[in-house]
């Protein structure tokens, strides 16, 4: 069946800008999660979703860093007045249930101007 | 906090030849997860092979297979008659067991290791 699939590809934006990211999941899988991977600082966890809701969001880098998903489907993270070192990849992962392997969609590479 | 180390940056091999990718963690907990994740230029982070910690018995996947040593904190990744498709970045990953009463649930990963295939 399909994989996880990130939308857009890349995106380039000036700073200060917003922007949606948008994570559509392994149809079936309960769980979904976000990562950030940039030269500086690798493989970044940001935070996970069971189900709709995210028990912990303390990975999340700032308060302008926010994240939602609805229908237990979807997810968009929501980066606001982005900033030049908020220019990284943007992975999305999700698994059937918490305990199982999470599969990696191909990412989004922001560029922040 | 756990960490995951990989100390080889980048490792080189001949084609059909044997490689071995070293990564070490540090946790206090006694149940858990390993993964070695395979990451080309593509950028799609793909699993490669999976260990339980409870598990004795060193995962196998084909040509990849890893040498989990518990006690020494150590999960190395063998790879068997290599081939040009293996070129790639690795990373080794860490997630917490639900039984350990974990918090966040997502992986830890190393810095991870360019594997370059030489023809």
């Amino acid at each position: 069946g399909a994989g996880v699939s990130q939308s857009p590809s890349n995106k380039v934006t000036e700073k200060g800008k917003d922007v949606e990211l948008r994570c559509d999941p392994i149809s079936g899988h309960t769980a979904l999660y976000w990562y950030r991977q940039s030269l500086g600082q690798g493989l970044e966890f940001l935070i996970y979703f069971q189900g709709n809701s995210a028990p912990d969001k303390s990975g999340l880098p700032s308060d302008r860093f926010s994240a939602e998903r609805t229908g237990g489907s979807v997810s968009t993270l929501t980066i606001q007045r982005t900033q030049q070192e908020d220019s990284a990849v943007y992975l999305c992962a999700s698994s059937l249930a918490q305990t199982d392997t999470q599969y990696f969609g191909p990412g989004t590479r922001l560029t922040v101007l | 906090a756990q960490t995951v180390t990989q100390s080889q940056p980048e490792m080189s091999v001949q084609e059909a030849e044997t490689v071995t990718l070293s990564c070490t963690y540090d946790t206090s907990e006694s149940d858990y997860y390993l993964f070695w994740y395979k990451q080309p230029p593509s950028r799609q982070m793909i699993l490669v092979i999976r260990q339980e910690a409870y598990k004795q018995q060193n995962a196998t996947e084909n040509r990849f297979s890893v040498n989990f040593q518990k006690a020494a904190k150590s999960f190395s990744l063998k790879i068997s008659d290599s081939q040009l498709g293996d070129a790639a970045m690795y990373f080794c990953a860490y997630r917490t067991s639900m039984y350990s009463g974990g918090g966040a649930d997502g992986l830890t990963f190393g810095k991870g290791t360019h594997l370059i295939i030489q023809p």
